[in-house]
């Protein structure tokens, strides 16, 4: 079945550090790729998503590409800030619904001053 | 997106008791979705809330325990039944969302943080 491997937390890094979370997946055809993030006492909140493969989604700084080669979709951002504190969930749906969503574990990143 | 909303947004309950949560979108939706997150866990799946019929349960999960009301396509709830410690979680209900066509997107609630004592 679909399945979705992240990196392991927590990841802690100083303001402006440059941010990679990691995450591969195991899907037949084409999934869509999703990352959520959930805030401290929060819900989850959809970051980005990328439904083809080379595409790049984008958000508040984040970027991911779909790397259907190494079936990969990993997360990025150039300089965290403190707000980004959060755990990161990424996420496929199988081509053509979105009704079956495989998380992986989630990655809590905590950013310090 | 759709706007969701949940009630209530955290409670503590005693052990033995039952509590319904509401969830509450904006707009007309075809699919709506229940999860679990356990403490420090990511999100698993309980049911399938489907309109004018029985929810759709994962397996682990079953109605006695979990039932799922849907009596349109805004509204839904899940009441936990007899809890117990172990029931003590996030409850986010989720509903699928066309963002553009061939395009749809699982958006969620902001959760009910449980608690059962």
């Amino acid at each position: 079945g679909d399945s979705v491997t992240q990196m392991e937390g927590p990841v802690t890094l100083s303001e402006e550090a440059f941010l990679t979370i990691n995450c591969t997946y195991t899907a037949t055809g084409y999934p869509s790729l999703f990352w959520y993030v959930q805030y401290p006492g929060e819900g989850l909140q959809l970051l980005l998503k990328a439904t083809k493969a080379d595409d790049k989604g984008s958000n508040k700084g984040f970027e991911a590409t779909y790397r259907k080669e190494t079936t990969s979709f990993h997360l990025e951002k150039g300089s965290v800030q403190v707000s980004d504190s959060a755990v990161y969930f990424c996420a496929l749906t199988p081509t053509g619904t979105a009704s079956k969503l495989t998380f992986g574990t989630g990655t809590r990143l905590q950013v310090t001053l | 997106s759709a706007v969701i909303s949940q009630k209530p947004s955290r409670d503590i309950c005693q052990r033995g008791t039952s509590l319904t949560i509401q969830c509450q979108v904006d707009s007309q939706v075809t699919m709506m979705f229940w999860y679990r997150q356990q403490p420090g866990q990511s999100l698993t799946l309980i049911a399938t809330a489907n309109q004018g019929s029985e929810a759709t349960y994962e397996s682990g999960f079953v109605i006695d325990k979990f039932p799922i009301s849907r009596p349109n396509l805004t509204f839904s709830t899940l009441t936990v039944s007899n809890m117990s410690p172990e029931d003590s979680s996030i409850y986010l209900c989720s509903v699928v969302w066309r963002d553009r066509v061939l395009e749809d997107t699982q958006y969620f609630g902001p959760g009910t943080r449980l608690t059962v004592l």
